[in-house]
């Protein structure tokens, strides 16, 4: 059984560039949220989708936007980078509320 | 922003040793859980302890909650190499849907 997979894992991208990437949750997990990590931090929520909707946002600019297929995979999608976009973006799925969210490895994102 | 605090945030031990982190935290939770990360990459789920538990145990995990002071602690005994890591702690607020708010996490360092 897979667990939750990203891609690409690394990503290097220009200031003003737009970026797409994207998350399989692990089987049997129909809740995807996506958290961006900056270096020395802990995980900051940035949305979470359920049933192909935004259930929840946390404090992020229009700029990061998501979707959910039927299948329950997701992208994030962020428009014009910033250098301080620079992170490591996860994606965590879970099987319901108040359970256990399983995160994938990472997409390590480099805005130059 | 962050809502955890996580203390240390620097641990050094010897293996075979003890190492014991504690969080805190500020607002009523559905439940607490226990994150680690290897060198940056994917969080992996220790343990989750509800609000109505005060202690629970998995393997050589043992974690504590304590609701009125808003804190969790968590103790690795016998303490191998394999377990160098950053730990997090991470709360599921009172109605909060699995949105997980992380602390700033502490990084062990276990010698050999």
């Amino acid at each position: 059984d897979a667990g939750v997979t990203q891609s690409p894992t690394h990503l290097i991208k220009t200031r003003g560039q737009q970026v797409t990437l994207r998350c399989s949750p692990k089987s049997g997990h129909d809740t995807v949220s996506w958290y961006q990590q900056a270096l020395g931090q802990g995980p900051q929520f940035i949305f979470q989708y359920y049933e192909e909707e935004e259930r929840q946002r946390g404090n992020f600019p229009d700029r990061f936007s998501g979707h959910q297929f039927p299948n329950y995979s997701s992208e994030l999608n962020v428009n014009a980078l910033l250098l301080g976009d620079s992170a490591l973006y996860l994606c965590a799925s879970s099987p319901g509320l108040e359970q256990g969210a399983f995160f994938g490895q990472g997409t390590r994102l480099t805005v130059v | 922003s962050q809502q955890g605090e996580e203390d240390p945030q620097a641990l050094s031990i010897q293996e075979g040793e003890n190492a014991t982190m504690n969080c805190s935290y500020k607002t009523s939770i559905n439940n607490l859980q226990w994150y680690r990360q290897n060198s940056g990459r994917g969080l992996v789920h220790l343990i989750l302890i509800r609000s109505n538990e005060r202690e629970k145990h998995s393997g050589r995990l043992r974690v504590t909650l304590d609701t009125s002071k808003k804190s969790s602690s968590l103790l690795i005994t016998a303490s191998r190499a394999a377990d160098t890591a950053s730990y997090f702690c991470a709360t599921d607020a009172t109605g909060g849907g699995n949105k997980l708010t992380f602390g700033t996490g502490t990084q062990l360092k276990v010698e050999l």
